[in-house]
C-alpha cells in the first residue's frame, strides 16, 4: 500500500496565484485532514473531513478550501496565495471509531514569493 | 480551543543518555498519542495510549497516560543518534465523533555521538 501520497513536494508561487495541494490514501480510511507546520508552532489544523461529502473548518481555515467528493482524494485548495502561506503542508488520514492514530504524507513544501 | 503544552521545547544530549518528555492539556483526553518526525518526512506514529495509568513501551520508548488524563510522558532510553527528530504529542477527546486530534508544538531532539 502506498499509504498517504501528498503531490507535489515542492512549489514556489507567487502572490495571487492560486493552487491545489493533492492528497490521496489507500487505506479506506474514513478522516482526513490538512495540517501546516511551521517553526516552533508545531501542527496546525487547516481543514477536516470525516467523510466523503463532510468537511469541516479547523484552526486555521482562512485562505484555504477543502473538498471531499470520494474516500481516496482530499484537495486544499490556495485560492490567493499570500507569504504567510509558506509552509510546509501535511496531510493524514485515520479510520474512525476506535481510532488509533493518523498516517502522514510526507509533506509539500510551499513558497509563496 | 484545547491546548497542549508540551516540553521541553528543545533537548541537546549525549548518545546514551535518558530522555524525557511530557505534555500536559487544559482538559482531559481519552486518548494520548507520540509521533515522531524525521528531518524531511512526515510524523509517524510511536506509541498510542488509550486508558489513564496505561504504561506502553516500543523497544527504548515508553510513554504513560497521566492518571488526570490531562498529561502524558514519553521516555527514551540509551538515545542513539538516530533518535534525532522532532517528537510530537497529541490528544484526542474520541467521543461525539471528535477524533481530530491536537497537536503539541513538539519537542526538538539532538543527539551527540
Amino acid at each position: 500500500n502506498a499509504g498517504v501520497t501528498q503531490t507535489p513536494k515542492f512549489q514556489v508561487l507567487k502572490t495571487g496565484q492560486s493552487m491545489t495541494l493533492q492528497c490521496a490514501q489507500d487505506m479506506n480510511h474514513e478522516y482526513m485532514s490538512w495540517y501546516r507546520q511551521d517553526p516552533g508552532m508545531g501542527l496546525r489544523l487547516i481543514h477536516y473531513s470525516v467523510g466523503a461529502g463532510i468537511t469541516d473548518q479547523g484552526e486555521v481555515p482562512n485562505g484555504y478550501n477543502v473538498s471531499r467528493s470520494t474516500t481516496e482524494d482530499f484537495p486544499l485548495r490556495l485560492l490567493s496565495a499570500a507569504p504567510s502561506q509558506t509552509s510546509v503542508y501535511f496531510c493524514a488520514s485515520g479510520r474512525g471509531g476506535g481510532f488509533d492514530g493518523y498516517t502522514f504524507g510526507s509533506g509539500t513544501r510551499l513558497t509563496v514569493v | 480551543g484545547q491546548q497542549l503544552n508540551q516540553s521541553p521545547q528543545s533537548m541537546f544530549i549525549q548518545e546514551g543518555e535518558d530522555v524525557s518528555m511530557n505534555c500536559t492539556s487544559s482538559s482531559i483526553f481519552n486518548t494520548w498519542l507520540w509521533y515522531k518526525q524525521d528531518p524531511g518526512e512526515g510524523p509517524v506514529l510511536l506509541i498510542a495510549l488509550y486508558k489513564a495509568g496505561e504504561l506502553t513501551s516500543n523497544g527504548r520508548l515508553t510513554a504513560q497516560f497521566g492518571i488526570t488524563r490531562k498529561d502524558s510522558f514519553l521516555n527514551i532510553s540509551a538515545s542513539i543518534p538516530s533518535d534525532v527528530g522532532i517528537y510530537f504529542c497529541a490528544g484526542q477527546l474520541g467521543t461525539g465523533g471528535s477524533y481530530i486530534p491536537t497537536f503539541g508544538r513538539g519537542t526538538s531532539l539532538i543527539v551527540h555521538p
